[in-house]
């Protein structure tokens, strides 16, 4: 069975411009959530999807946003870029939303976003 | 809110000797605890996890411990290799917060 895949793999942007990044999840997975890892922050979530609809959001702006399709795909999206969004952004996919069932969560190999 | 503590963030062993990377939670509600590893350049990977209905689990050279009642749990690696270096992981999670709780990270290098 494939992993979680995510593309690109690595981006690079001005300040400024909008990024969307993409997800496809294990297939079967229906829940899909969005990291931010940074060198300073660890792992930081950004939010989680299931069947289509947001179900949980971290801490972060409005700039960041996301969606999910009906084959559970999902894209998130960065407007107004800023340096600080620079970063590492991973997606893990699970069978049911994480909490629920003790459901593990499996990564993707992430993207690695360089905002100049 | 929910929080997972990790200790040491950076470890330092001779290859062959083991590692031990400890974790506190603070939701006594948690019952679900997975480890990962991060490689350089790569995405956190699975490599072993814990349900709170067990006290202790083991796969090969890795095991894991839980301490429900102090919340603590542990990951274990014994005669480790050069492989072994990376970044792990500890989270926690439980139904009443529905996303996954991640420790700050430990720094794992062996020297052969």
């Amino acid at each position: 069975k494939a992993g979680v895949t995510q593309t690109p793999r690595y981006l690079i942007k001005t300040r400024g411009q909008q990024v969307t990044l993409s997800c496809s999840p294990i297939s079967g997975h229906r829940s899909v959530s969005w990291y931010q890892q940074t060198p300073g922050q660890g792992l930081q979530f950004l939010f989680e999807y299931f069947s289509e609809t947001q179900r949980n959001k971290g801490n972060f702006p409005g700039r960041f946003s996301g969606r999910q399709f009906s084959n559970s795909r999902s894209e998130m999206n960065v407007s107004t870029l800023e340096l600080g969004d620079s970063a590492l952004y991973l997606c893990a996919s699970s069978l049911v939303p994480p909490g629920s069932l003790q459901e593990t969560q499996y990564f993707g190999p992430g993207t690695r976003l360089l905002v100049l | 809110g929910e929080n997972v503590e990790q200790h040491p963030s950076t470890l330092s062993v001779q290859e062959g000797d083991s590692a031990v990377i400890k974790c506190t939670y603070s939701d006594s509600a948690s019952n679900y605890f997975p480890w990962y590893k991060q490689e350089l350049g790569k995405g956190p990977q699975l490599i072993i996890d814990i349900r709170s209905n067990v006290g202790e689990k083991k796969d090969q050279r890795i095991a894991v411990t839980l301490n429900k009642t102090a919340k603590h749990f542990s990951l274990h690696i014994t005669e480790t290799q050069p492989e072994d270096s990376a970044v792990y992981f500890c989270a926690a999670t439980g139904i009443a917060y529905d996303k996954v709780i991640f420790g700050p990270g430990t720094s794992l290098s062996v020297i052969p």
